[in-house]
């Protein structure tokens, strides 16, 4: 069955470290996406991609860059993590055959920065 | 500005019971799609229900339906007799469809407690 995994599922790390979050789908989706979840906040869009080699920024970039080398991967990386930056992330594909595809999600990934 | 408003952060329901969660868009496209999804404790996003701006109908599937107001511009997810695994957080989501756009806008969540 089709899928769509992250890595690591838990990650603690120290203020100042580059971080890579990885999401690797196998719907054949052209479409990705990594929100962050926070209390109060919903899902946050932060970077999203809509093929091989196409990267946009969504409504909370900073401090964030994704690359898009091929259909099924699109790691997100924390340049210098934050305590700001503590949070659960998400990653997640749709088709884009029509406005009616919804969003499958990855388990997610909880980030702690100290 | 495109935009999901879910005024409820929590709410309790009994067993059996119906219930709705509210959500409202702001969206000057008349194309576009309304998504809720559910995420139980254990953290996973599962997508419920699907309506799209043009559909006559309410969507429905199994015991949710969607309360397709579009003059009003709500959405609202009706649950019917409530069970204790619908315990969880409830987000409603928009997606606009302009010229190939296909980002989504999430709400800030409804948490909903089913009591025995």
């Amino acid at each position: 069955d089709a899928e769509i995994t992250q890595s690591p599922r838990h990650k603690i790390t120290e203020t100042g470290r580059q971080v890579t979050l990885a999401c690797h789908q196998t719907w054949n989706h052209n479409n990705m996406f990594w929100y962050r979840q926070d209390l109060g906040h919903g899902l946050r869009l932060i970077h999203y991609s809509y093929g091989v080699q196409d990267t946009n920024k969504g409504e909370v970039s900073d401090g964030y860059s994704v690359s898009r080398s091929n259909t099924e991967d699109l790691p997100l990386t924390l340049e210098s993590a934050a305590s700001s930056q503590t949070s659960v992330y998400f990653c997640a594909s749709s088709a884009d055959s029509g406005p009616q595809d919804e969003q499958y999600f990855g388990p997610g990934t909880r980030l702690t920065v100290t | 500005a495109q935009k999901i408003t879910q005024t409820q952060p929590g709410m309790f329901v009994q067993e059996k019971e119906a219930v709705t969660l509210d959500c409202t868009y702001d969206t000057s496209d008349q194309s576009y799609g309304l998504f809720w999804y559910k995420q139980p404790s254990s953290g996973e996003m599962i997508f419920l229900i699907y309506q799209g701006s043009y559909d006559e109908q309410n969507a429905t599937e199994g015991r949710y339906s969607l309360n397709f107001q579009k003059a009003r511009k709500s959405a609202n997810l009706v649950i019917s007799a409530s069970q204790l695994g619908d315990s969880a957080m409830y987000f409603c989501a928009m997606r606009e469809f302009p010229s190939g756009t296909y980002k989504y806008i999430f709400g800030t969540g409804t948490r909903l407690k089913v009591l025995a």
